[in-house]
């Protein structure tokens, strides 16, 4: 099996704080991390990719300054969500990926900024 | 730009009847993915299919991969309750980017 683990599953936090988002693979090794934002009634949106060891590449209109990536691990990632805004509040969902190329996900974490 | 269009969006339906939910892209892709959603949670993944022509069923959902891998279609026959979700088609061209996901359809069955 794969088995993804986000950190935490939900939070609540006031606007100005940051917070931080862990990904852990737990039975394999992921060589690349997707994160993927998705907000209400909407389809996932990716936000960035990270290989291990590598500085993450952004997509467009994601700012990696405010979004920081580490892919220090081939089973551990995290976001850091800086200085969050009331806009920041969405469900943030890590995708790692093993080198067969198959893309799993995390349950998920349910970011409100107040 | 949205690489893959998905549709119907929203589908409400009774019980017993049958559902197809299209997905659409200009390129072509190296696999597709059907996915479903509950809310709060992660994507499930459902099939993947990767061979041009390809139909693979699970239960009452029948797959299908378009001959130009360009196209799939997701077919629900007798719908239940049960099925209820979202449902997300999400492909990937090439090997080295992540997966590209369609804008996804909201499913509810009626009872």
């Amino acid at each position: 099996g794969a088995v993804v683990s986000q950190h935490p599953s939900w939070v609540i936090c006031k606007s100005g704080t940051s917070v931080k988002i862990e990904c852990r693979s737990l039975d394999f090794q992921a060589t690349t991390m997707f994160w993927y934002r998705q907000f209400p009634k909407q389809s996932l949106m990716l936000m960035a990719t990270s290989n291990e060891g590598s500085k993450a590449t952004y997509e467009q209109g994601v700012e990696k300054d405010k979004f920081l990536i580490n892919h220090a691990s081939l089973t551990l990632s995290t976001l850091t969500v800086t200085s969050a805004h009331p806009e920041d509040s969405s469900f943030y969902i890590c995708s790692p990926r093993r080198r067969s190329y198959e893309q799993f996900f995390g349950p998920g974490t349910r970011l409100t900024v107040l | 730009t949205q690489l893959l269009e998905q549709s119907p969006q929203f589908l409400s339906i009774q019980e017993g009847e049958n559902l197809t939910v299209y997905c659409n892209s200009s390129s072509v892709f190296s696999s597709l993915q059907w996915y479903r959603q509950e809310p709060g949670e992660g994507p499930v993944l459902l099939v993947t299919v990767v061979t041009g022509g390809e139909v693979k069923k699970l239960k009452r959902l029948t797959f299908q991969f378009g001959d130009a891998r360009k196209d799939s279609s997701l077919h629900i026959t007798a719908a239940q309750p049960g099925d209820t979700g979202l449902y997300l088609c999400a492909g990937l061209v090439g090997g080295a980017d992540g997966l590209t996901f369609g804008k996804g359809t909201h499913l509810i069955i009626q009872p």
